[in-house]
């Protein structure tokens, strides 16, 4: 069975520029979650989804952050414009509904803010 | 609100040695307790978890107690391996499940030879 897929797995861009995220969580999990970790962090929840509905975004930064999930299955996150602080790794992860508590995370991507 | 917290690295240990990695933590009510490890280059992959007092997660020779009196969850191996260096993170779920994970800040582990 294939793990969560994300790409890319490194980014490097100049503040002020756009930027985005992909995420193809494992066959089948509905709950797909967006974690940013910063370095030396453990990773925080930025928004979870249940299907194509965003449950629980509390902690995006609405200003420049942004999410998506069409048809409930893939997830793009988006950040524009960046900012240096915007560096760290961003991970993807899924699980089933009715097993919130296996939560199964992608390799992540790497942003780096220049 | 709920929180983790992990002794901090790194921690460098020799071939055949035993491990403890502390982990306590601050929540409401029970939660569900885990360890992830995160290998160079990869995801974070669950290791073992306990959702209730006194039980005993195991994985791979790691092994952590939910002991809900201390509010603690110790990661432990008896003997590690080079292949063990890796980060591990503990972290935490509320009761209700549909709820974020909340993670210590991870310890670094490197066994060398």
């Amino acid at each position: 069975e294939a793990g969560v897929v994300q790409s890319p797995r490194y980014k490097i861009i100049e503040k002020k520029q756009p930027v985005a995220f992909w995420c193809n969580p494992i066959s089948g999990h509905n709950t797909l979650y967006w974690y940013r970790q910063n370095l030396g962090q453990g990773p925080e929840l930025l928004i979870r989804y249940e299907n194509e509905e965003a449950v629980d975004d509390s902690q995006l930064p609405k200003d420049r952050f942004s999410a998506e999930r069409l048809k409930g299955v893939d997830s793009t996150l988006k950040i524009q414009p960046a900012e240096l602080g915007d560096s760290a790794v961003y991970l993807c992860a899924s699980s089933l509904v009715n097993s919130p508590e296996t939560q199964y995370f992608g390799p992540g991507t790497r942003l780096l803010v220049l | 609100g709920d929180s983790v917290t992990q002794m901090e690295g790194p921690v460098t240990l020799s071939e055949e040695a035993f491990l403890t990695i502390n982990c306590t933590y601050t929540a409401t009510g029970y939660p569900s307790l885990f360890w992830y490890v995160q290998y160079p280059g990869e995801g974070l992959q669950l290791l073992l978890k306990a959702t209730k007092a006194d039980d005993k997660g195991s994985n791979k020779g790691f092994e952590a107690t939910y002991r809900k009196e201390t509010t603690s969850f110790h990661l432990e191996k008896g003997s590690v391996q080079v292949s063990d260096s890796a980060v591990y993170f503990c972290a935490l779920q509320s009761y209700s499940g549909n709820t974020p994970l909340v993670f210590g800040k991870g310890t670094r582990l490197s066994v060398i030879a």
